[in-house]
């Protein structure tokens, strides 16, 4: 069937970089826009940015810089690395594919990022 | 860029009818029939509940029902039941980008 499976929990250090995969199966993956969010304690989902089918992505301001979202057609899977972690970075990362339009149908598990000192 | 508006938290007595609102701009909400709504239970991923301001997908109760009315979506909850208290979301699209709401609590009584 259809579905989105991420990498493990992680954790790192203030400054470290972190980078997570989404594998994708049950689909023709470069057909699909696929999208990162993350959900941070306390806080609503956040979005990160996406892929397209061409590999094209598009970051919202708040991490243009900082994040990068790449993909391996090879073996279907995409990734998200986010740069010079803080505490904040602290959250549930997700992906999600896009039927059209921004719905989400498929997500990720989740991968659980713990910044720490 | 800004995260949609919704407010932080409604309660209803099971049976009872609720509706969450999602405020955005015309830029995003009040531009595009691309809003959907996704329920999520502590600890789960996001499930869509509402996409294209009023379609349901198969499989999501007849009780949940979307609209939108200029700038502002909303997603009403008939016949509460236990099972629907969850944080929801609201998420709009805005041309190459995605918002999201802040996120409502719903507590069912």
């Amino acid at each position: 069937q259809v579905q989105l499976v991420q990498s493990g929990a992680e954790v790192k250090k203030p400054g470290a970089s972190v980078k997570v995969s989404c594998k994708a199966s049950g689909y023709t993956f470069t057909a699909y826009y696929l999208h990162w969010a993350r959900l941070a304690p306390g806080q609503g989902l956040e979005w990160m940015g996406w892929i397209n089918p061409d590999g094209d992505t598009r970051y919202p301001q708040t991490f243009q810089g900082r994040v990068s979202m790449t993909r391996d057609t090879s073996i279907s899977t995409a990734y998200m690395e986010l740069n010079s972690l803080t505490s904040d970075d602290t959250a549930v990362y997700y992906c999600a594919r896009d039927t059209g339009g921004n719905v989400f149908h498929i997500w990720g598990q989740g991968t659980m990022v713990t910044v720490s000192s | 860029q800004s995260a949609l508006t919704q407010s932080r938290s409604v309660s209803g007595s099971p049976g009872q009818s609720v509706t969450i609102s999602c405020i955005g701009t015309s830029s995003d909400v009040g531009g595009y029939n691309h809003v959907s709504w996704y329920q999520q239970h502590p600890g789960k991923a996001p499930k869509l509940m509402i996409y294209d301001v009023t379609k349901r997908p198969s499989g999501v109760p007849d009780r949940f029902s979307g609209s939108k009315s200029g700038n502002t979506a909303s997603l009403t909850i008939s016949g509460l039941q236990a099972e629907d208290e969850a944080d929801y979301y609201c998420c709009s699209y805005a041309g190459f980008y995605t918002l999201f709401g802040g996120g409502t609590k719903l507590t069912v009584l």
